[in-house]
């Protein structure tokens, strides 16, 4: 059973560019989900992803914006990098909406 | 807005002693989740309990969901060093397709 994979582990971008991160969610889960946690904060829910459909979304501009693909695998995008936006992306899969998370390593992206 | 506040923040504790943290949402839960992150980690998944009053048991660690499923609790019996890291709760709301995580208590245990 592959578990849940995010690349690039650690990203470093300039203010205003645009970011891709990629996750691979684990065997046999239909969901994934994505959240942004700050140093020494929880994670902040972005949003889901159900069958290739955004099945809710959090407090978050639409700037952020993510994809799933028919092999379940998920794409978040930000544009226009804001300062703020350094943290650790986590990416998360499971088996449906309401089913416990698996989370991959994180990318660490930060913003100059 | 929805907040899933836990408490305390943080904990120190010596080893063979009880912890325990408290996780209260302003609106009702669907479910709620317990997770624990290691530093320099990501969260892993501990349990999920779904009924209102439900209490559920794992060794040491035994978890509560209030009867209102707004509050739950993880406790943890006769601590060790193994058990260092932070606890999230963590659920779906009913109001909204959100899923929501707690501030965190993060536990420190002095052997």
């Amino acid at each position: 059973e592959t578990g849940v994979t995010q690349s690039p582990t650690h990203l470093i971008k300039t203010r205003g560019q645009q970011v891709t991160l990629r996750c691979s969610s684990q065997s046999g889960h239909n969901t994934v989900s994505w959240y942004q946690q700050a140093l020494g904060q929880g994670p902040q829910f972005i949003f889901q992803y159900y069958r290739e459909e955004e099945n809710g979304r959090g407090n978050f501009p639409p700037r952020f914006s993510g994809l799933q693909f028919p092999n379940y695998s998920s794409e978040l995008n930000v544009n226009a990098l804001e300062l703020d936006d350094s943290a650790l992306y986590l990416c998360a899969s499971s088996v449906d909406r309401n089913s416990p998370l698996h989370f991959g390593n994180g990318t660490r992206l930060t913003v100059t | 807005g929805q907040q899933v506040m836990q408490i305390p923040q943080y904990q120190h504790v010596q080893e063979g002693e009880d912890f325990t943290t408290y996780c209260n949402s302003s609106t009702t839960l669907s479910n709620i989740q317990w997770y624990k992150q290691r530093p320099g980690g990501h969260p892993v998944f501990l349990i999920q309990l779904v009924k209102s009053g439900e209490v559920k048991k794992q060794k040491r660690l035994t978890f509560q969901f209030g009867e209102a499923k707004k509050n739950s609790s993880l406790h943890i019996t006769a601590t060790q060093t193994t058990d260092v890291g932070t606890y999230f709760c963590a659920g779906y709301s009913n109001t909204g397709n959100q899923f929501y995580f707690g501030t965190g208590t993060s536990l420190t245990v002095i052997p």
